[in-house]
């Protein structure tokens, strides 16, 4: 176990629809970061935030939002879903802006 | 749990032979790098770093080098085990202020 928590840990739902991945980061760790795997594109970051704030953006669609709580827990929301979104979203936590980052078990997301 | 299948360059080995794996890293003002390894079902786990003031750097059985000239990283695996059976992702960053940028990653598989 990691320290970071992901759920679900599978998601399958239909295209246009919307869903929200949710991460618990490790204990004290104020950076979160999301990030996208599929098949062709390897390890792809979608955005950061720090201790509540937003802090740098990837390549993350317009259709893709995400925040992070005063609890320091964060939520990825994919809306308007197409076959395309279906991958890993990983999502990792550190101590600071910098440093290495530990990572979650990821969320499988299935849009069929 | 499930792989992501990603269509990898794959290093072959015997069990108890060496390993080197390799990088070539896009930024050369990146002066923080990482290995990571991921297994089938899990989140990348952090192996190794190593700063840009350093050529090499070692770890239990592994040992990072870098070559700035040439903007490459390897990561050497001593007397390979089945449990490094895996993807070893590279990733770089500058200064630790921007988001780790992951490379393509490799597998390696461990022939017993």
């Amino acid at each position: 176990d990691s320290g970071v928590t992901q759920t679900p840990k599978h998601l399958i739902t239909a295209t246009g629809q919307r869903v929200t991945l949710r991460c618990s980061p490790r204990s004290g760790d104020l950076s979160v970061y999301w990030y996208q795997q599929s098949l062709d594109q390897g390890l792809q970051f979608l955005i950061q935030y720090y201790n509540g704030e937003e802090r740098a953006k990837g390549n993350i669609l317009e259709r893709f939002s995400a925040q992070q709580f005063p609890d320091l827990h964060s939520e990825l929301n994919l809306s308007s879903l197409e076959l395309g979104d279906s991958a890993l979203y990983f999502c990792a936590s550190s101590p600071r802006q910098e440093g290495g980052y530990t990572f979650g078990s990821g969320t499988r997301l299935t849009v069929v | 749990g499930e792989s992501v299948g990603l269509h990898l360059p794959t290093l072959s080995v015997q069990e108890g032979d060496n390993s080197i794996i390799n990088c070539a890293y896009s930024n050369s003002a990146s002066d923080y790098f990482i290995w990571y390894k991921q297994e089938s079902g899990k989140g990348p786990q952090f192996i190794i770093d190593i700063r840009s003031n350093m050529d090499k750097r070692q770890g239990q059985r592994v040992t990072v080098l870098l070559n700035k000239t040439v903007k490459h990283l390897s990561l050497q695996i001593a007397a390979t085990q089945p449990g490094d059976s895996a993807v070893y992702f590279c990733a770089e960053t500058y200064s630790g202020n921007t988001p780790l940028v992951f490379g393509k990653g490799t597998r390696l598989s461990v022939i017993a």
